[in-house]
């Protein structure tokens, strides 16, 4: 079955430097790929969805990238700001190529930015 | 404009009990999906609707579990008997459910507590 590993420790970087997440998968290349925030006590917030025939999506400071062969997805957020400390999950489809919708999630990496 | 809600926010049990969360989707949205979310973890998909038809309930852990959403619009998960082991939050989410985007707006969840 399909598994994605997020790095699970926190990641700490200082206001204005550029975070980089990283997104794994174990199985089959899913058909596309997003990136949800997730702040404490509420549900995720859709930021960013990448198709398999993408290489890299952008939107405002934030750019994903998404490589087949390494099986991995990369989430960046440049001039990062305090507002942005917040968990971050990667999200596949779960049947593979389906057009359902069904997701399965990472663990999701907490990043803390420090002003 | 109103996105996804849920009810009760919390809701302590006694093992033993039951209990029903509820979830108002986004209207017009065809595709409503259940997620568990332990502590520290990515949501877990439990079940799957597309309009008022349950698509796919393999992440159900037991048969304690039902979910329904008999009109195509409000869904109701039920617990049964609940133990220990449903501690969680029980995320809702809602999306179009259709191509190129299956991007899915979520409530702010249901914490449940058995004691």
């Amino acid at each position: 079955s399909q598994k994605i590993e997020q790095n699970s420790e926190a990641l700490n970087i200082q206001e204005g430097k550029t975070a980089t997440l990283t997104c794994n998968y174990t199985n089959y290349s899913p058909a596309y790929l997003q990136w949800y925030r997730q702040d404490p006590g509420r549900g995720p917030v859709f930021l960013l969805l990448i198709r398999e025939n993408e290489k890299e999506k952008r939107k405002e400071r934030l750019k994903v990238t998404f490589d087949t062969t390494l099986k991995q997805s990369l989430f960046h957020i440049t001039a990062s700001q305090p507002a942005d400390s917040a968990t971050y999950l990667c999200a596949l489809d779960k049947d593979g190529s389906s057009n359902t919708g069904k997701l399965i999630f990472g663990q999701g990496t907490t990043l803390q930015v420090k002003p | 404009g109103a996105g996804v809600s849920q009810s009760p926010r919390y809701k302590v049990a006694k093992r033993g009990q039951d209990v029903a969360l509820r979830c108002d989707p986004i209207s017009g949205h065809v595709s409503l999906f259940w997620y568990q979310q332990a502590l520290g973890q990515g949501p877990e998909f439990l079940t799957y609707f597309q309009n008022e038809a349950q698509l796919d309930k393999s992440g159900l852990p037991s048969d304690r579990f039902f979910a329904e959403r008999p009109e195509g619009s409000v869904s109701t998960l039920k617990i049964q008997r609940t133990q220990q082991e449903d501690s969680a939050v029980y995320l809702c989410a809602s999306s179009l459910g259709r191509a190129p985007s299956y991007e899915q707006y979520f409530g702010p969840g249901t914490r449940l507590t058995v004691t």
